[in-house]
């Protein structure tokens, strides 16, 4: 069955320093791969989208994320932290024939220090 | 455009009771699904609704009931609440046009629900 793991629960990180938070699929190539972030009690935002029309994806915010087929892989990066970047951030893929259905890792909660 | 609605916000019920929670989905959209989320277990699929017709479930106890209105807007329903049940619960909208795999959902807010 299809998984999604993020590696560390919690990342933290100074202002300014660059953001890395780990996404790894399982080994079949979901047709679509996402990152969405939260900010406490509100819903889920999107922050990008891998479709398979190019490896590094661009997103929203400032971040972007690289598709590796061989390390089944969907990395997050930011260059340079901002206070504004501390959320939670889950990754998440959709199925072949599933509809709607999304399955998301565990989630990573970013700290960014001043 | 409008994003997804869910209502109520906030909700605290009691033990053996159920509650109905409302989403209403982008305009267009005919795909709703439910996530669960709590600290533990993290999100959650409790059921997907297109066209009126539940097409995917997650694995809840039948307490966990949804269903569709012909306008798109879905309700889920938990009935005989248990404590384990508080969570915030949160929809999500999709357009997929009969599509077999999703390629955005939009979430709402959420409700966060607490049994006491």
């Amino acid at each position: 069955a299809q998984s999604v793991t993020q590696l560390g629960s919690h990342v933290s990180v100074s202002e300014g320093a660059l953001v890395l938070l780990r996404c790894n699929y399982s080994s079949s190539v979901p047709p679509y791969l996402f990152w969405y972030v939260q900010y406490p009690n509100q819903g889920l935002q999107l922050l990008l989208k891998y479709t398979s029309a190019a490896t590094l994806v661009k997103g929203i915010n400032g971040f972007e994320a690289e598709f590796k087929k061989s390390e089944t892989s969907f990395h997050l990066t930011k260059p340079s932290a901002h206070m504004s970047d501390a959320a939670e951030y889950f990754c998440a893929v959709s199925l072949y024939n599933q509809g709607g259905k999304l399955i998301f890792g565990q989630g990573t909660e970013l700290s960014v220090k001043p | 455009k409008a994003g997804v609605t869910q209502t109520p916000r906030y909700l605290i019920k009691t033990r053996g009771q159920q509650v109905t929670l409302s989403c209403s989905p982008i305009s267009g959209h005919r795909s709703v699904s439910w996530y669960q989320q709590t600290p533990g277990q993290g999100l959650q699929f409790l059921f997907e609704y297109f066209s009126e017709t539940q097409r995917n479930k997650g694995n809840f106890p039948g307490r966990f009931s949804g269903r569709q209105f012909s306008n798109s807007r879905s309700e889920m329903n938990v009935s005989t609440l248990e404590l384990g049940d508080s969570a915030l619960y949160l929809c999500a909208s999709s357009k997929l046009q009969g599509a077999s795999v999703n390629t955005e959902a939009f979430f709402g807010q959420g409700t966060r629900l607490t049994v006491v």
